[in-house]
């Protein structure tokens, strides 16, 4: 089947640290990658996507590469601040016309001055 | 641009009623998505409309049903509710495309609470 696991949180950093949250996949084919942000009260927004193997989507400092090897699609950032505080998932989408997406559970980030 | 627009914000029901969301899509997109987000169990996809038909179905019973407008707007249907359905339903919309990587524009959500 098609699934998204994502590191348990809640995850508490302070800030300036480095952030990591892990994203492994399970897919038929080749799927899209995404990671979503959920900030405080609001809707979901994309923050990046990755389309095929080795491709590295970035924004708002953030980055994670599609690796195929691992089927993994890890969220990284350099240094968090207090407004990246929100919940992050990690989701995929099926190159076969089927366009809905598969989410991970999601992972509740804190960061604290 | 006006977003993904949802209404009721809340909605609150007994068990066995029936309930009916509403989501209006970004002008120019065609297709709509309806998620469910209930706790502990994170985003489950439950149909995706486009041009007045369903193209695809999540893991849900028939007691889910929805329709899509020819202004593509789209209502969720949830009949003889149950204690479990108690969940957010979040809409998103996007340009009708066969390409996987069509970023989905959400909604800010239907909070259903069924007592």
């Amino acid at each position: 089947g098609n699934s998204v696991t994502q590191m348990e949180g809640p995850v508490t950093l302070s800030e300036e640290a480095f952030l990591t949250i892990n994203c492994t996949y399970t897919a038929t084919g080749y799927p899209s990658l995404f990671w979503y942000v959920q900030y405080p009260g609001e809707g979901l927004q994309l923050l990046l996507k990755a389309t095929k193997a080795d491709d590295k989507g970035s924004n708002k400092g953030f980055e994670a590469t599609y690796r195929k090897e691992t089927t993994s699609f890890h969220l990284e950032k350099g240094s968090v601040q207090v407004s990246d505080s929100a919940v992050y998932f990690c989701a995929l989408s099926l190159q076969t016309g089927a366009n809905n997406l598969f989410f991970g559970t999601g992972t509740r980030l804190t960061v604290i001055p | 641009e006006a977003g993904v627009t949802q209404s009721p914000t809340h909605l609150i029901k007994t068990r066995g009623q029936q309930a009916t969301l509403r989501c209006s899509p970004i002008s120019g997109h065609t297709s709509v998505y309806w998620y469910q987000q209930a706790l502990g169990l994170g985003l489950q996809f439950l149909l995706w409309y486009d041009e007045g038909e369903e193209r695809n179905r999540g893991n849900f019973p028939p007691r889910f049903s929805g329709r899509q407008f020819p202004n593509y707007s789209s209502e969720l249907n949830v009949n003889a509710l149950e204690l479990e359905d108690s969940a957010l339903y979040l809409c998103a919309s996007s340009p009708f495309s066969t390409r996987s990587y069509n970023e989905q524009f959400f909604g800010p959500g239907t909070r259903l609470t069924v007592l």
